[in-house]
């Protein structure tokens, strides 16, 4: 069984361009679930989507965006990149609502200069 | 809200010494408890779980027990490996319908 796949995995942007990062939950999962893990900050709940609907939203500005597709996959969009956007962007898929059991993509290495 | 804090990092121990890694919670009602593993270069990892209290999570030789009274829920092992050497985050949730809070994760090196 394929695990959470999520691309690219490395991106290098430019202050003020936006980014597009993508996630492929595991078969049969609904619920995506996007995490920014910055050095020395942990993890910080960005987004969660299920069944086609966003669910909950972490503290980040408007700038970050996502959405996701009838097949469940997502994509993760940020606008405006500022520098301090430089992290690690970790997806997880589960199998919706009520669900403990979290599984995660290697994530994208985000690096805005 | 939630909040895990976890002891600072980074820890080394040498191969075969006892490992605790501290976690404490803050969360209303009862949460379920959780330890994660971050290996390099990877995303995380499941490592054990407790959804109520006294209950102990246990896998490949780590062992954590859910603390009501003193809302911890601390990571031991009792001989490390240097294949060991990883983050651990530890993360709670109060229901499947919130997303997890993870703590700020601890570094571990063990050398041989």
């Amino acid at each position: 069984e394929a695990g959470v796949t999520q691309s690219p995995t490395h991106l290098i942007k430019t202050r003020g361009q936006q980014a597009t990062l993508r996630c492929s939950p595991i078969s049969g999962h609904t619920s995506v679930y996007w995490y920014q893990q910055a050095l020395g900050l942990g993890l910080q709940f960005l987004l969660w989507y299920d069944e086609g609907e966003e669910r909950n939203r972490g503290n980040f500005p408007p700038r970050f965006s996502g959405r996701q597709f009838p097949n469940y996959s997502s994509e993760l969009n940020v606008n405006a990149l500022e520098l301090e956007d430089s992290a690690l962007y970790l997806c997880a898929s589960s199998a919706g609502q009520g669900s403990y059991g979290y599984t995660f993509g290697s994530g994208t290495r985000l690096t805005v200069v | 809200g939630n909040s895990v804090t976890q002891m600072e990092g980074p820890v080394t121990l040498s191969e075969e010494a006892f490992l605790t890694i501290n976690c404490t919670y803050t969360a209303t009602g009862y949460p379920s408890l959780f330890w994660y593993v971050q290996y390099p270069g990877e995303g995380l990892q499941l490592l054990l779980k407790a959804t109520k209290a006294d209950d102990k999570g246990s896998n490949k030789g780590f062992e954590a027990t859910y603390r009501k009274e003193t809302t911890s829920f601390h990571l031991e092992k009792g001989s490390v490996q240097v294949s060991d050497s990883a983050v651990y985050f530890c993360a709670l949730t109060n229901s499947g319908n919130t997303p997890l809070v993870f703590g700020k994760g601890t570094r571990l090196s063990v050398i041989a």
